[in-house]
């Protein structure tokens, strides 16, 4: 079954480091996520990306964010100076296509921000 | 807007007993229900989900859930659990707004079932 793949699956900075988290979505998908997670907290929305460009972000997404699909096959996220509360786990997902609502999640990368 | 909420934060039971997770979700319009779930240390992993039709639907694990207008409800369920089920259930709608969507999680129920 295809998956969404995402490296590290853990990564240690320092504060005010940059950090690069990366996904490759299944190949054929169109919508891609990414999602973050706070240690005992709910899953969170951080932004949605389609045909190359931000669809829609959350007021968590700001000025440190950004999003890219450089290649074709890779959606980054980068936190531009990471924060200790920036500490979490981050989840990339992909979706087909507008009738698809069937979400792959990837298994996550685990920031810890010290 | 389209939300969900998960009444329980810790469900505790034993080996074999039936489980109910609730879930409540708020829209005004046709909705997409989702339950997610997560192990330890491990990502999410779709469950089930509810798009139309049966207003029951199925995991291939045992659980289901039942998608009830009237109550505005998706409560996921089974009637034996067994000590792997032990893991953290995310209810989830899908969301549109602007032309876009998402989906938009509950804040879990962590479900520990002991011997």
């Amino acid at each position: 079954e295809p998956e969404v793949t995402q490296t590290p699956s853990h990564q240690v900075t320092q504060m005010g480091q940059e950090v690069i988290l990366r996904c490759v979505p299944i190949s054929n998908h169109l919508y891609f996520y990414w999602y973050r997670q706070i240690l005992g907290q709910k899953v969170e929305f951080l932004v949605s990306f389609y045909n190359n460009e931000i669809s829609e972000k959350s007021e968590i997404f700001d000025d440190q964010f950004s999003v890219e699909r450089p290649d074709g096959s890779n959606f980054t996220l980068k936190i531009r100076s990471t924060k200790l509360e920036d500490s979490a786990m981050y989840f990339c997902a992909s979706r087909a296509d507008r009738g698809g609502y069937g979400y792959t999640f990837g298994s996550g990368t685990r920031l810890t921000v010290v | 807007a389209q939300s969900v909420t998960q009444l329980d934060s810790q469900v505790p039971v034993f080996e074999e007993a039936p489980v109910e997770l609730r879930c409540n979700y708020s829209s005004s319009v046709s909705v997409y229900l989702f339950w997610y779930v997560q192990y330890p240390n491990q990502g999410l992993q779709l469950l089930l989900k509810y798009l139309s039709g049966s207003t029951l639907v199925e995991s291939i694990n045992g659980f289901e859930a039942e998608f009830n207008k009237s109550q505005t409800s998706f409560h996921l369920r089974k009637p034996s659990v067994h000590i792997s089920d032990t893991a953290e259930y995310f209810c989830a709608v899908r969301r549109v707004e602007g032309g876009s969507e998402k989906l938009v999680f509950g804040k879990g129920t962590k479900l520990t079932v002991n011997p």
